[in-house]
């Protein structure tokens, strides 16, 4: 099936630092992607829907000046966190349709911690 | 209320065990219906989905729709150690953002040897 490779899978940052989420879609293009964040014993939330050449679709409450997402290509997708404080520390996950189906692909997901 | 309400559990059943699974949701519009399994630290994997109402068996794993009552339900039988896992119930239809999915809180299962 289709594959979305996240990396890094964890990174720690000091506060006020950026801190960027790549994901690949390896073996198919992906021209949406969603980003999800999950905090602990919680479901994932929807924070923002990327389109390839296009400007992202950020949920309420989400500060698109804050979580810089860019869609560049069909086969990658970034988040960057940008000034991240502790609060940020989270779960980040990437998701894409498959193609020929209504599935969606998930990326391994990427553990935050702000210090 | 929120779309999606899943029990997050914990749940913890014996070997062997049949295991029921549910969400409800509140927005009728959903017509997809996928159950998804998350390992700690992980991304998650799909599991089963089903289209509008009705019932789908894949080996040991039966998903169940009922629109009429907005519940879906997924049956494990005869559980395994290598079940323990979260379970993500996940919707899409129309919403604001496009096709993509609304999940649950997720329910932690737990079996034990």
């Amino acid at each position: 099936g289709a594959v979305v490779s996240q990396h890094p899978s964890w990174v720690i940052c000091k506060s006020g630092t950026s801190v960027k989420i790549e994901c690949r879609s390896l073996d198919f293009q992906a021209t949406t992607m969603f980003w999800y964040r999950q905090f602990p014993k919680q479901s994932l939330m929807l924070m923002a829907t990327s389109n390839e050449g296009s400007k992202a679709t950020y949920e309420q409450g989400v500060e698109k000046d804050k979580f810089l997402i860019n869609h560049a290509s069909l086969t990658l997708s970034t988040l960057t966190v940008t000034s991240a404080h502790p609060e940020d520390s989270s779960f980040y996950i990437c998701s894409a349709p498959e193609p020929g189906t209504w599935g969606y692909t998930f990326g391994s997901g990427t553990r935050l911690t702000v210090v | 209320q929120k779309e999606v309400e899943q029990d997050p559990g914990p749940l913890s059943v014996p070997e062997g065990a049949i295991v029921s699974l549910n969400c409800t949701y509140s927005n009728s519009a959903f017509q997809y219906f996928m159950w998804y399994r998350q390992y700690s630290r992980k991304g998650p994997e799909l599991l089963m989905y089903t289209y509008s109402s009705g019932n789908k068996e894949d080996g040991r794993f039966t998903a169940q729709v009922d629109k009429s009552s907005k519940y879906i339900s997924l049956f494990i039988r005869d559980s395994q150690p290598s079940d323990s896992a979260t379970y993500l119930c996940a919707m899409s239809g129309n919403s604001n953002s496009g096709y993509a999915l609304n999940f649950g809180k997720g329910t932690s299962l737990l079996v034990t040897p």
